[in-house]
């Protein structure tokens, strides 16, 4: 059974640090892309960014809004991902997802974890 | 990169169907057909319903359909049941360069 499970969320001031972890089971955590997804209280999904497998040099992609703040990186070693977050902003308040990219051409989000929420606040 | 646009509620009676609608443009929608389609309860994960515009993944039922044209991809439900109420996001690739994904705002479905 496919499982991902995110922890680390919780209470950051505005301008703190705070990292997530995606914790993988149940599929090789090492060929997949893996994303992250947020949801701000009452809105739509926003996609943050992704990391490739190794065999596609762990390439990083960014949404616009976060980049430069948020790094992605993975530890295949733990089949876990991460979301170090930075220069956090009240407006990054959200449940934060990870996601796996499904398909053979990677054309989807085929499985979820349940979500963390970061909350960024004084 | 904005948002996908989709209509923010729709409605029907058990047994009845529904459209949802998707709108992009020609650099995410109408370039690619890598549209997915999300169903999300309240307080829980998006569930995917439907990937590259039409195809079902195992164990989602056959009244969800995907189709696509032009820069607008649609969700139909057929059949609607009382479980079908959820949200519905819609989602696109949008290309390298950009935001790579790009969802829709989402749809609150009400079955009445």
């Amino acid at each position: 059974e496919v499982q991902l499970v995110e922890s680390g969320g919780g209470l950051v001031q505005p301008g703190g640090s705070l990292k997530l972890s995606c914790a993988a089971s149940g599929f090789t955590f090492s060929g997949s892309a893996m994303h992250w997804v947020r949801q701000a209280s009452g809105k739509g999904l926003e996609w943050v960014g992704r990391i490739r497998s190794k065999a596609n040099s762990y390439a990083t992609a960014y949404a616009a809004s976060v980049k430069g703040r948020f790094t992605i990186s993975r530890d295949d070693s733990k089949n876990t991902a991460y979301l170090q977050m930075n220069s956090l902003k009240t407006e990054d308040t959200a449940v934060y997802y990870c996601t796996r990219q499904g398909g053979s051409w990677g054309s989807h989000f085929d499985y979820w974890g349940q979500g963390t929420l970061v909350t960024v606040s004084s | 990169q904005s948002a996908l646009t989709q209509p923010a509620s729709v409605s029907g009676s058990p047994g009845q169907s529904i459209t949802i609608s998707c709108t992009g443009t020609s650099s995410d929608v109408g370039s690619y057909n890598l549209v997915s389609w999300y169903q999300q309860h309240p307080g829980k994960a998006p569930k995917l319903m439907i990937y590259e515009v039409s195809k079902r993944p195992s164990g989602v039922s056959n009244r969800f359909s995907g189709s696509k044209s032009g820069n607008t991809a649609s969700l139909t439900i057929s059949g609607l049941q009382a479980e079908d109420e959820a949200d519905y996001y819609c989602c696109s690739y949008a290309g390298s360069s950009t935001s790579n994904w790009v969802f829709g705002g989402g749809t609150k479905l009400t079955v009445l």
